[in-house]
């Protein structure tokens, strides 16, 4: 079964950091463009980083340029993401998406809950 | 707020038609691919178009989209009770180098 599974969220307080990880299985991990998608409570979905497959291309959403860093363990089938400096807007679900060729987001991952407040 | 336009919401009775509309501009609807989602609350998001108007296996064929100029649409036919979700727009936008979504609509099937 193709699948995505998130960890690490929890609470934290402002400007402490936390890792986020994505464990993928029943693909081929390494061939694909990997995503992390956040959704603050109550809102929509906001795209917050992208990596290639070879790691030779990666992007960030404007509120989380230069405090975020998104990783990936094609060995390991994971997909990592290192934020610092956390802020109160940073609070949301944080969900692993897998990207196609046709830039569709096509499988997600249950999303793991980024609480942070004082 | 959103460079990707949605109506916060959008209703419906069962069985009749409704379309959502998602408005953008030329680095993004109007030069890449629209994709659309729907998403039930306390769940992921699921992939319903990609494609501007390609269904992935399993959609019904109930949803259908389309794009012109700088505008996409989804319309969903034969409305039923368990259409009811969020449905949101995205698009890549060439110029900010950035995956973008729309606010997202609100269904109620009434």
């Amino acid at each position: 079964e193709v699948q995505l599974v998130e960890s690490g969220g929890g609470l934290v307080k402002p400007g402490e950091s936390l890792r986020l990880s994505c464990s993928a299985s029943g693909f081929t991990f390494v061939s694909y463009t990997m995503n992390w998608v956040r959704q603050a409570p109550g809102k929509g979905l906001e795209w917050v980083s992208s990596i290639t497959s070879s790691r030779n291309f990666i992007l960030y959403g404007d509120s989380v340029k230069g405090r975020f860093t998104v990783s990936r363990d094609n060995a390991e089938n994971s997909l990592h993401l290192q934020m610092n400096s956390l802020r109160a807007e940073d609070t949301a679900i944080y969900y692993c998406t897998r990207e196609t060729n046709m830039e569709a987001f096509d499988i997600w991952g249950q999303g793991t809950m980024v609480t942070v407040s004082s | 707020q959103s460079v990707l336009t949605q109506p916060p919401s959008a209703s419906g009775t069962p069985g009749q038609g409704v379309t959502i509309s998602c408005s953008g501009g030329v680095s993004n609807i109007g030069s890449k691919s629209v994709l659309w989602y729907q998403q039930f609350p306390g769940t992921a998001p699921k992939l319903l178009i990609y494609n501007n108007n390609q269904r992935p296996s399993g959609v019904p064929d109930r949803f259908s989209a389309s794009k012109s100029g700088t505008s996409a649409s989804l319309a969903i036919s034969g409305l039923r009770s368990e259409d009811e979700a969020d449905y949101y727009c995205a698009a890549w936008d060439v110029n900010l180098h950035s995956r973008l979504f729309g606010g997202g609509t609100k269904l109620t099937v009434l």
